[in-house]
């Protein structure tokens, strides 16, 4: 079972803000990454880091953290955004285990 | 660029043992950086297998630990899993990718997977 909690589906409206979240203790320690995968596709990653984006992801995309709990947001959803989310972070067990979210598969309406 | 290449049978009997081998390009292993395995059960989650150090220093999923695992061949830039004693439960679809990490500014510290293989599938059956 994922260490990582992630709400299974969220739903927006095209052009709409959306915000999927991930929860774990390991957050507080460590941030989270995070990953785009589309259908047949290798994950791409999106957010790294309190609030990074690798070249070529949309500004539209950002990251932020709180306590246990680590947000992504998209500002303005468009379609080609539909796909499944994952969080990443180290575990905090001290062990270098790295762990996922469940994932949350995005729908834009 | 950095591009990674998984190879390796896409079929294995249970009980046998899954091999896979992933080519770098782009980047010498040898400077630096954690290579990880990561695989995905059909419709299901990314799970991480194991990741080792250019030096050899590996590290493993708890759950997998004593099936896996995970070798470098700096000489030819890449990097091996093997996971035995393999059961239905481990067909997926198997992800090499490069393993960044690094402490910011906060004192925080991020890792994250930035460049990926297109990933095997790998089918266990008889």
């Amino acid at each position: 079972s994922s260490e990582l909690t992630q709400d299974p589906a969220v739903s927006v409206a095209l052009g709409q803000t959306v915000r999927i979240t991930c929860q774990g203790d390991s957050l507080r320690s460590y941030y989270a990454s995070w990953y785009q995968q589309k259908p047949g596709q290798a994950p791409v990653l999106v957010i790294y880091g309190k609030n990074n984006r690798p070249s070529g992801i949309p500004d539209r995309f950002s990251g932020s953290s709180s306590g246990n709990t680590a947000s992504l947001t998209i500002t303005g959803a468009q379609a080609e955004d539909e796909a499944d989310y994952y969080c990443n972070s180290r575990d905090s067990s001290g062990n270098h285990r790295v762990v996922f979210g469940g994932g949350t598969k995005l729908t834009v309406l | 660029q950095v591009q990674l290449q998984e190879s390796g049978p896409g079929l294995v009997k249970p009980s046998e043992t899954l091999s896979l081998t992933c080519a770098v390009s782009g980047y010498s292993i040898s400077s630096g950086y954690y290579w990880g395995w990561i695989r995905q059960p059909p419709g299901k989650g990314l799970e991480w297998i194991g990741s080792i150090y250019h030096s050899g220093s590996t590290y493993y999923n708890p759950s997998l630990k004593s099936r896996v695992t995970i070798s470098v061949d700096t000489s030819k830039n890449q990097f091996s899993l093997k996971l035995s004693s393999v059961t239905a439960a481990d067909t997926a679809v198997y992800y090499c990718a490069r393993q960044d990490g690094h402490y910011d500014s906060s004192g925080y510290y991020v890792e994250y997977f930035q460049h990926w293989g297109q990933g095997t599938l790998v089918t266990v059956s008889s």
